[in-house]
């Protein structure tokens, strides 16, 4: 079954603890991204990738960091969690602006940071 | 920059049309879409319309879109219970394969 997963799905943490949602998909899709989605904000991306070892930065980006080792996987890092990254994340990947328009969303992963 | 932005609530009665719409700014849109996302889950594709055409429908959705105002609109005919959900529109412009996504509007269909 063709799937955009996330991990953890629920996270409670404490401010400054490193932490890693991990993104994977199956689809060998070339552009994957991270979003996150706050009330009446819409998603906003954070990340965005093109292919392995290409990212660049979406519209909010400050204090995440991703990294693309491998065509499946596009791990969020937050090195330093803050409250205001409490948050519902969305990874998101597609074929790509040539290929196709849809992109697939995984489930979300709630964070909670204290 | 880009700016997409829709009304916060719709409430409609099981069996009428539901009419969402969505504006936005950048006028060198390509794609715009019509995402769903239902309780404590995932956003899903609906429909897409690309920026040269007018209208598109898709069995029980019709998607309108005026260029020139930049306002796309989501219709749903016999509109049912199960698609009480939030419902997000998104531009797709040239800058790069970015998606921006307006505020979303939660849909509720009364009984």
């Amino acid at each position: 079954e063709a799937q955009v997963t996330q991990n953890p799905r629920y996270l409670i943490t404490v401010t400054g603890k490193k932490l890693t949602v991990t993104c994977s998909q199956n689809m060998n899709h070339e552009y994957m991204s991270w979003y996150r989605q706050d009330p009446g904000l819409g998603l906003r991306q954070i990340y965005y990738s093109m292919n392995v070892e290409v990212t660049d930065k979406g519209d909010v980006p400050e204090g995440y960091k991703v990294s693309r080792k491998e065509k499946r996987n596009f791990p969020l890092i937050l090195e330093s969690p803050s409250p205001n990254q409490t948050s519902l994340y969305f990874c998101a990947s597609s074929a790509g602006l040539a290929d196709s328009y849809e992109q697939y969303f995984g489930p979300g992963t709630r964070l909670t940071v204290t | 920059g880009e700016d997409v932005e829709q009304s916060l609530f719709l409430s409609v009665r099981e069996g009428d049309s539901s009419v969402i719409n969505c504006t936005y700014t950048d006028s060198s849109s390509t794609y715009l879409y019509w995402y769903k996302q239902e309780p404590g889950a995932g956003l899903q594709l609906l429909t897409y319309i690309f920026s040269n055409m007018d209208m598109k429908q898709d069995q029980r959705l019709t998607v309108l879109l005026n260029k020139k105002d930049k306002h796309l609109s989501l219709r749903i005919a016999d509109t049912q219970t199960g698609d009480s959900a939030i419902y997000f529109c998104a531009e797709m412009w040239d800058a790069g394969n970015m998606l921006t996504f307006g505020g979303g509007t939660r849909l509720m269909v009364k009984p």
